[in-house]
């Protein structure tokens, strides 16, 4: 079945650090791919997303490339805020599902 | 604009008692409603989803069930709670572009 792995947190980055958080996936098909931020005692808020293979999501500096051939969609950010501190949580939507799939979440803290 | 509202915010329950979450969605019709489960320090899990009206998909077997009574109502429910049930609700709706909607979320403590 369809599934998600990402690496186990917590990160803890310096601000203006480089920020790298990895996802794996696996899915027979196309997925749509995502990735979402959940700020403490927030819901999930979309922070960008991927359809295709070797789309490119982007926002508020975020970037993730759907890699197909590495069945990857890593999130980066060049220069971590410490307001960016929060849980990223990476998800599939299998082709032709209308479910999505999470990731079980990395916790980003930065600190000044 | 479409919008989800889930209440309570908050809710601090008994040992076997009843519950009932709620979640409504303004702006959109006929949309895939779902609810997902995140216990403490874990990922989310999803217990239900919905493509309609009186149509609901459960995810895994457990102690809640959910019903869809209007079109962009949908709620979660327990006839007797247990400890393992505490952890955050998240109500959400999917979008035609694929990804999910969600709303702010419920804290559910049962003790």
């Amino acid at each position: 079945g369809n599934s998600v792995t990402q690496m186990e947190g917590p990160v803890t980055l310096s601000e203006e650090a480089f920020l790298t958080i990895n996802c794996t996936y696996t899915a027979t098909g196309y997925p749509s791919l995502f990735w979402y931020v959940q700020y403490p005692g927030e819901g999930l808020q979309l922070l960008l997303k991927a359809t295709k293979a070797d789309d490119k999501g982007s926002n508020k500096g975020f970037e993730a490339t759907y890699r197909k051939e590495t069945t990857s969609f890593h999130l980066e950010k060049g220069s971590v805020q410490v307001s960016d501190s929060a849980v990223y949580f990476c998800a599939l939507r299998g082709q032709g599902y209308n479910k999505l799939i999470f990731g079980a979440g990395t916790r980003l803290a930065v600190h000044p | 604009s479409q919008t989800i509202h889930q209440w309570p915010a908050t809710l601090v329950q008994p040992v076997g008692s009843p519950l009932s979450l709620e979640c409504t969605v303004e702006g959109t019709s006929n949309p895939n409603l779902y609810w997902y489960r995140q216990a403490a320090g874990r990922g989310l899990q999803l217990l239900f989803y919905s493509v309609g009206i009186g149509q609901i998909s459960s995810e895994v077997p457990q102690n809640l069930s959910a019903s869809r009574p209007q079109d962009r109502q949908f709620i979660l429910s327990s006839k007797k709670l247990l400890l393992s049930d505490s952890g955050f609700y998240l109500c959400a709706f999917g979008r035609r572009a694929g990804e999910l909607f969600f709303g702010e979320g419920s804290r559910l403590t049962v003790l």
